[in-house]
């Protein structure tokens, strides 16, 4: 079956570091990727998406590329905010079906000043 | 506009009582989906609905779990004869399309304690 794999956290960082949040997964074919952040005492919100192979997600200075040579989806922010701070979760979509997630287990980041 | 609304947003149940979690999806969305997240997990996908349709229930976890969609827009997920292990936030989410990757739109969620 499908499976999504991210690190542990909590993740600690000090403001403008540099974030990397590991995530691999387990599909047939050729899923559709995810990143969701939930942030404190909020519902969960899609962060970013690449839908094929080479695709780079993008969105409020997190990145992310679709690399099925490794079945990886690694989440990259080049600098940090206080304001990151949240749980990052890791999901993926079997293709041509309805958006029925698989997550990963998330990631707690928490960014100092 | 209105995202989507899910009550109540705590629930505390005793073991054995039956409860009934409501999600209000954003208007017009024809998906809706049901998800249980367990503390310090990821979602676990329960049930999806394609308007008044139950199309996916693989995921609920016993015949004691029950989700309806009757006019295609409120759902309502009930547990009946609730368990320790029936604790967890119990999240909906809708999507404005039929298939395909449209992200779907999550509610905050309802609390659910069984003591």
């Amino acid at each position: 079956g499908n499976s999504v794999t991210q690190m542990e956290g909590p993740v600690t960082l000090s403001e403008e570091a540099f974030l990397t949040i590991n995530c691999t997964y387990t599909a047939t074919g050729y899923p559709s990727l995810f990143w969701y952040v939930q942030y404190p005492g909020e519902g969960l919100q899609l962060l970013l998406k690449a839908t094929k192979a080479d695709d780079k997600g993008s969105n409020k200075g997190f990145e992310a590329t679709y690399r099925k040579e490794t079945t990886s989806f690694h989440l990259e922010k080049g600098s940090v905010q206080v304001s990151d701070s949240a749980v990052y979760f890791c999901a993926l979509t079997p293709t041509g079906t309805a958006s029925k997630l698989t997550f990963g287990t998330g990631t707690r980041l928490q960014v100092t000043l | 506009g209105a995202g989507v609304s899910q009550s109540p947003r705590y629930k505390v149940a005793k073991r054995g009582q039956d409860v009934a979690l409501r999600c209000d999806p954003i208007s017009g969305h024809v998906s809706l989906f049901w998800y249980q997240q367990a503390l310090g997990q990821g979602p676990e996908f329960l049930t999806y609905f394609q308007n008044e349709a139950q199309l996916d229930k693989s995921g609920l976890p016993s015949d004691r779990f029950f989700a309806e969609r009757p006019e295609g827009s409120v759902s309502t997920l009930k547990i009946q004869r609730t368990q320790q292990e029936d604790s967890a936030v119990y999240l909906c989410a809708s999507s404005p399309r039929r298939v395909g990757n449209s992200p779907l739109h999550f509610g905050n969620g309802t609390r659910l304690t069984v003591t």
